[in-house]
Parts: C-alpha cells; sequence; structure tokens
C-alpha cells in the first residue's frame, strides 16, 4: 500500500525536545521531496519544512529554523523531524507530506505534538 | 513571501448545488496553485495541482480555474460528502510554501 505513517508525538514540556518520524511505504522514497507541515488546534495549515530526495537542499519556516532539524534516510524509506526547545506555540497535528508536480500528494495521518507544562 | 487569500470563509450551499470557491495570491503565482479537502479528523487531500488538473481519483465535479493572482475551485454539484474545509497553497515561490486561511463549506 502506498502510504506515509508519522509517528513519535507526544506531550512534552516547553524547552524540551521530540523526534518525530515518517515511515514511506509502496513508491520509490528517492524519487521526491518530503515537507513536515502542521495543524495547531483549531487552525490552518502551515508548512515547517521540506527535504529533497538527497538531502541536498533544506528548507525551514522562520517559526522553526534553529529549532527543528529535518532529516531522512533513503535505506529505510524514512522522514525524522527532530524538534528541540519546544514552544507552546508548537502544540499541532504535524505531517509528512510527499511532493508530486510541485504539490503534496500524499499526506500521512499525522502525529499529535502538545507542549504544555 | 506570498499571502494567500480564501474567500469567503464560510460558505453555505444546498446539497445538489454549485459552489464556488476563491483564492487570491499577493503575487504572481503563474498556474503552481494547488486545492486540497480537509474533512475533520483527516489529513488534507489533494484535490487540484496547476491550477486546473485533478489529481489522481478526484471525481470530475470538482474543477479549478485561474492563473496569476486569482483562483477558482468549483464542485459543480455538491455532495453530502463535499463538505469540508478546503485550502490553496501556491507552490511557484517557496521557500515558503504558503496556504490560505481556508473555506468552510457547509450545508445549507
Amino acid at each position: 500500500e502506498v502510504q506515509l505513517v508519522e509517528s513519535g508525538g507526544g506531550l512534552v514540556k516547553p524547552g524540551g525536545s521530540l523526534r518525530l518520524s515518517c515511515a514511506a511505504s509502496g513508491f520509490t522514497f528517492t524519487d521526491h521531496n518530503i515537507n513536515w507541515v502542521r495543524q495547531a488546534p483549531g487552525k490552518g495549515l502551515e508548512w515547517v519544512s521540506s527535504i529533497s530526495s538527497s538531502s541536498t537542499y533544506i528548507y525551514y519556516a522562520d517559526s522553526v529554523k534553529g529549532r527543528f532539524t529535518i532529516s531522512r534516510d533513503n535505506a529505510k524509506n524514512s522522514l525524522y523531524l527532530q524538534m528541540n526547545s519546544l514552544r507552546a506555540e508548537d502544540t499541532a497535528v504535524y505531517y509528512c507530506a510527499r511532493v508530486e508536480r510541485g504539490a503534496f500528494d500524499m499526506w500521512g495521518q499525522g502525529t499529535v505534538v502538545a507542549v504544555s507544562s | 513571501e506570498i499571502v494567500m487569500t480564501q474567500s469567503p470563509v464560510t460558505l453555505s450551499v444546498s446539497p445538489g448545488e454549485r459552489a464556488t470557491l476563491s483564492c487570491r495570491a499577493s503575487q504572481s503565482i503563474n498556474s503552481n496553485l494547488a486545492w486540497y479537502q480537509q474533512k475533520p479528523g483527516q489529513a488534507p487531500r489533494l484535490l487540484i495541482y496547476g491550477a486546473s488538473s485533478r489529481a489522481t481519483g478526484i471525481p470530475v465535479r470538482f474543477s479549478g480555474s485561474g492563473s496569476g493572482t486569482e483562483f477558482t475551485l468549483t464542485i459543480s454539484s455538491l455532495q453530502s460528502e463535499d463538505f469540508a474545509v478546503y485550502y490553496c497553497q501556491q507552490y511557484n515561490n517557496w521557500p515558503p510554501y504558503t496556504f490560505g486561511q481556508g473555506t468552510k463549506l457547509e450545508i445549507k
């Protein structure tokens, strides 16, 4: 089955860290750039980070730059997001999303990150 | 950063009627625009890319149009499963990718 499956979310205190994972299956992982997109409770979609197929190009939203690190392991068909210095405003559902013809054509089901003391 | 503005915020339409959703970009994005549908508790689903191309498996009642700064998503005859939130997204000038704030399509 062609899918993306996120994991690693949870409850963390402000200033803490969390590592999200996204496992890909059913397609050639190395053919695609992959993104992280988040959605705060009751809010819209916010792009977080992007990584190219061979990890050559990496980009971050200003809101997470310097705190989050995106990476991928093509041998494991996996994408990661290391999140440090977490803040309350990072509370959201985090989705990984595949790029095809520029648009985000496949999304995972999401993993919930809650930052609270 | 390109700002995407959707209108209206909420649209009330009866089943079987046509729905027209709008999206405006703060500067030209050519045809590099996508539309997504999101239902409660679910991930977004790609409907339209390239402003007017339907994604795989998307019914023909969904159509997109526009270029430059003005775009439209039209649902020709609303089905019960179409009531959801719709987002537009530009991928012409990135980073950052930017989304509109969403239009909630509700049953009238």
